[in-house]
């Protein structure tokens, strides 16, 4: 098993420009989370999803939307850049009943 | 509502030294509490955690935490650093039921040096 991976390692964008930060695992986690990392502050919720079809809020999600069309796949989109979403971000998945989650390495993002 | 605090952003022993992370929680329902590990440039690596089972509880690389209800507390600790622990260390709290249900909530960190 690959675990969870994400895409790409590294970004750097301008202020105002859009992307997707993709997400995959392939354990058939029914939940998938987005966290960002920022110094000082650890990890922050951005958005989860519990299944295919249902996704919510966490802590932080302004600026980010989330859509969970499979099982496998939970992509970030940032539609408008901003200096403030420059962070290091992870997507994590674990089964439904409750159990640890399982991070993939991570995407680190510079918005200029 | 829950949150997790950990006392020190930066923790220094020498090698062989016994290592103390402190973390204190605070939940409204019973908790799940857990330690992870990160390593330079990687993701978040689980160390070990706390399900309502043994209170004392063992994880990898000698590593093991005690959960304490009374204190709210969920210490870290290792009896002898090794070079090869120097990494940042993060406690973690999940409620076991309710709106939270799952939801894994960060302390801020604590970078953990080891020196020779």
């Amino acid at each position: 098993n690959a675990g969870v991976t994400q895409t790409p390692k590294f970004q750097v964008l301008k202020t105002g420009q859009s992307m997707t930060l993709q997400c995959a695992q392939d354990m058939n986690h029914e939940y998938m989370s987005w966290y960002r990392q920022d110094p000082g502050m650890g990890l922050r919720l951005i958005h989860y999803s519990v299944g295919a079809g249902i996704t919510d809020q966490g802590e932080v999600p302004n600026g980010y939307n989330v859509s969970r069309s499979t099982t496998e796949d939970f992509p970030l989109r940032l539609l408008s850049a901003a200096p403030s979403q420059t962070s290091v971000y992870f997507c994590a998945s674990r089964y439904r009943d409750f159990n640890e989650q399982f991070f993939g390495p991570g995407t680190r993002l510079t918005v200029l | 509502a829950q949150s997790v605090t950990q006392l020190g952003s930066h923790v220094s022993v020498s090698e062989g030294a016994l290592v103390l992370l402190r973390c204190n929680y605070s939940s409204s329902v019973p908790p799940y509490l857990f330690w992870y590990v990160q390593y330079p440039n990687q993701g978040l690596q689980l160390l070990l955690k706390y399900t309502s089972a043994a209170t004392l509880v063992k994880g990898i690389n000698g590593f093991e935490a005690e959960f304490k209800k009374s204190e709210t507390s969920f210490h870290l600790t290792k009896p002898s650093a090794h070079m090869s622990d120097a990494a940042e260390y993060f406690c973690a709290v999940s409620d076991q039921r309710g709106t939270s249900y799952g939801k894994l909530t960060f302390g801020q960190g604590t970078i953990l040096t080891v020196h020779p």
